[in-house]
């Protein structure tokens, strides 16, 4: 099956740089690359997703940029704020799949 | 408003003592799913549904049961909870499995942290 890596697994910021989460999957097949946002005390929430046709895609603060040859995936942050600051997990599914596989996380502390 | 209700939030239980967790969702979602969250594992799967009366284990299914006799109900069974189930549990849902076409991305439940003692 489908095993997906997510590093790094705690990521500290200062207000206002970029930061960068990056995952690696093994399954060739998968074709739909999702990321989530995890604030305190709630469910994960779909922030951005890409598909295997797609090199790159924004969406204001954040892109999402993949590799297939590479069978990496990662999430860019611009200009982080405070209110970023949440366990973001990567995930993968693959085609004929009805599994949707996550990374470990990351934990984003953005610093005042 | 749209969103998928777990219940309870919390439970502490005993090792062996039965325990349903209940999942609800009022979008009209055909797939849902079951989730565990441990420290760095991140969410792995434990059973997944297609639709009503089809159902499917996921990464993780030893020792769970689930059942879904109604499109928008998905509870989740342990017959005979363990300690190495102490974790917090999501549920989701979305209009199509990960990989269909269209609009595929999952809600999720707020939560259900269980300890077993």
């Amino acid at each position: 099956g489908e095993n997906v890596e997510q590093h790094p697994s705690t990521l500290s910021v200062q207000e206002g740089d970029s930061a960068v989460i990056k995952c690696t999957y093994s399954d060739s097949a998968s074709n739909y690359f999702p990321w989530y946002k995890q604030e305190l005390g709630k469910g994960p929430q779909l922030i951005i997703d890409i598909r295997s046709n797609v090199g790159e895609k924004k969406d204001q603060r954040i892109a999402v940029t993949l590799n297939k040859t590479a069978k990496h995936f990662s999430l860019h942050i611009t200009e982080t704020q405070p209110e970023d600051s949440a366990v973001y997990f990567c995930a993968a599914a693959s085609v004929g799949s009805n599994m949707l596989t996550f990374g470990g996380g990351t934990r984003l502390m953005v610093k005042p | 408003e749209a969103q998928v209700t777990q219940n309870p939030r919390y439970l502490i239980t005993v090792t062996g003592k039965k325990l349903t967790v209940t999942c609800s969702q009022n979008m009209n979602h055909e797939y849902m799913s079951w989730y565990r969250q441990d420290p760095g594992l991140g969410l792995r799967q434990i059973y997944y549904s297609m639709n009503v009366e089809v159902t499917d284990k996921g990464d993780v299914p030893e020792g769970y049961k689930v059942s879904r006799k109604e499109k928008r109900n998905f509870p989740l069974i342990l017959e005979s909870p363990s300690p190495n189930q102490t974790s917090l549990y999501f549920c989701a849902s979305s209009l199509t499995p990960p990989s269909g076409v269209g609009p595929y991305g999952y809600t999720f439940g707020s939560g259900t942290r269980l300890t077993v003692v």
